[in-house]
């Protein structure tokens, strides 16, 4: 079965300093990584993917992701975080052999202060 | 506008009686899934579509069912709801397996 663990519940990041929300997994076979955030009371949205190819990854907002195979991570990443940012964020997973069955880490409230 | 839309946004209703949350999507997508979202253990795979007549089980599909009649739509049906299915619900849908979901604004169901 594919797993993917977010460790922290919260990241408190001063405005202007660099962010990293954690995420690592667990698939059989080659992974496909995603990560989504949330504003209250909407949907989740997408902000960028890893299927293959290099393993940094740039998506929305000027965040950006690196794959790491031997650690099995993919952490979220920004370099100058900004209030705005504050929201809750999903990582995940679908391993090549699992079907259509996409699988969610339990969240990071990401808490950005001026 | 792309979008996916779910209604009721909000649904406060009793034990065992039956209850059906629409989704609608305006960009002709193949596949189609609910999730539920509950605190610490983020969202969970209820069941999914691949195409018309096509369902299949995810994470989670006990006391649901679903059907998948027309391309667009994707209704999730609770036939005798629980208190154990009080959560917030998310309808998505995407192009291809490995593409990006488009997500609905959630409804939020409490089961007395």
């Amino acid at each position: 079965a594919q797993s993917v663990a977010q460790p922290e519940d919260q990241v408190n990041v001063a405005e202007g300093n660099p962010l990293t929300v954690k995420c690592t997994y667990s698939v059989s076979g080659n992974p496909y990584l995603f990560w989504y955030v949330q504003y209250p009371n909407r949907g989740l949205q997408f902000l960028l993917k890893y299927i293959t190819g290099d393993n940094l990854v740039k998506g929305s907002y000027g965040f950006e992701a690196e794959f790491n195979k031997s650690q099995t991570s993919f952490h979220l990443k920004k370099p100058s975080a900004l209030v705005s940012d504050s929201a809750l964020y999903f990582c995940a997973v679908r391993g090549d052999n699992a079907g259509n069955m996409l699988t969610f880490g339990g969240g990071t409230r990401l808490m950005v202060k001026p | 506008e792309a979008q996916v839309t779910q209604n009721p946004r909000y649904l406060i209703t009793v034990t065992g009686k039956k209850l059906t949350v629409t989704c609608s999507q305006n960009m002709n997508h193949e596949y189609m899934s609910w999730y539920r979202q509950d605190p610490g253990l983020g969202l969970r795979q209820i069941y999914y579509s691949m195409n018309v007549e096509v369902t299949d089980k995810g994470d989670v599909p006990e006391g649901y069912k679903v059907s998948r009649k027309e391309k667009r739509n994707f209704p999730l049906i609770l036939e005798s709801p629980s208190p154990n299915q009080t959560s917030l619900y998310f309808c998505a849908s995407r192009t291809g397996r490995n593409q990006p979901q488009h997500f609905g604004d959630g409804t939020r169901l409490s089961i007395l």
